[in-house]
């Protein structure tokens, strides 16, 4: 079965502290995105992760992607309440469609 | 605007209405998706069209009935639904030679079923 697992589900952290959220997957793949979702609207692409060892960083946040342990990390550094939203990751198992994880919903708190 | 556009933005509609939701994309991707997203549970490949052929349909009720006329467009015929139907409907749409960017996903429509 295909399945794409993220934990935490929930994240509360206070501003400034780093924080990585997993996702991990059941099978060979080497495409995993990032996506975020605001409450109430469309999903936002992140991060395209296409290889062993890629290593993505936008400003706060960095997604990494290991193939051999199926599991892709993103990280938080220093956070701030503009990055509370629920972070889903994604596989494409070759298959041309993308198996969603149940997302992480992440609250910054003052 | 991500490229892909759902209408409408938000729809009521009764059990023994009919109603459609339009998605459309000028990315010129091939691949177009609907998905659902209900509170508490893992967003859900409904049906797949590439090329405007359905490739996947995910044991989806037969209340929903997709329509891809071309490769721009994308339909979702709703009859007879249930309160359980409502959700928010996400559009995609993707390519091969667009994987470095995933999939580009529309802002969905929020149907509530009454």
């Amino acid at each position: 079965e295909l399945k794409v697992e993220q934990n935490p589900l929930f994240l509360s952290m206070q501003e400034g502290k780093n924080y990585t959220i997993y996702c991990n997957y059941s099978t060979t793949s080497d495409r995993l995105y990032w996506y975020r979702q605001d409450p109430g609207k469309s999903l936002e692409s992140l991060f395209v992760l296409l290889s062993n060892g890629a290593v993505k960083q936008e400003g706060r946040l960095m997604a990494s992607l290991d193939t051999k342990a199926r599991l892709s990390t993103l990280h938080i550094t220093a956070a701030v309440h503009d990055l509370s939203a629920t972070y889903f990751c994604a596989v494409n198992f070759g298959n041309e469609k993308l198996t969603f994880g149940t997302g992480t919903r992440l609250t910054i708190i003052p | 605007e991500t490229g892909v556009t759902q209408t409408p933005r938000h729809l009521v509609m009764g059990m023994t209405n009919k109603k459609s939701l339009k998605c459309e994309q000028h990315l010129g991707h091939n691949a177009m998706y609907w998905y659902k997203q209900s509170a508490k549970k893992p967003l859900e490949l409904m049906f797949v069209y590439n090329f405007k052929e359905q490739t996947e349909n995910n044991s989806v009720p037969s209340r929903f009935s997709p329509e891809c006329p071309n490769s721009s467009h994308l339909f979702l015929h709703l009859h007879t639904l249930q309160p359980e139907d409502s959700a928010l409907y996400l559009c995609a749409s993707s390519s091969p030679t667009a994987e470095v960017v995933g999939y580009t996903f529309g802002s969905g429509t929020r149907l509530t079923v009454v």
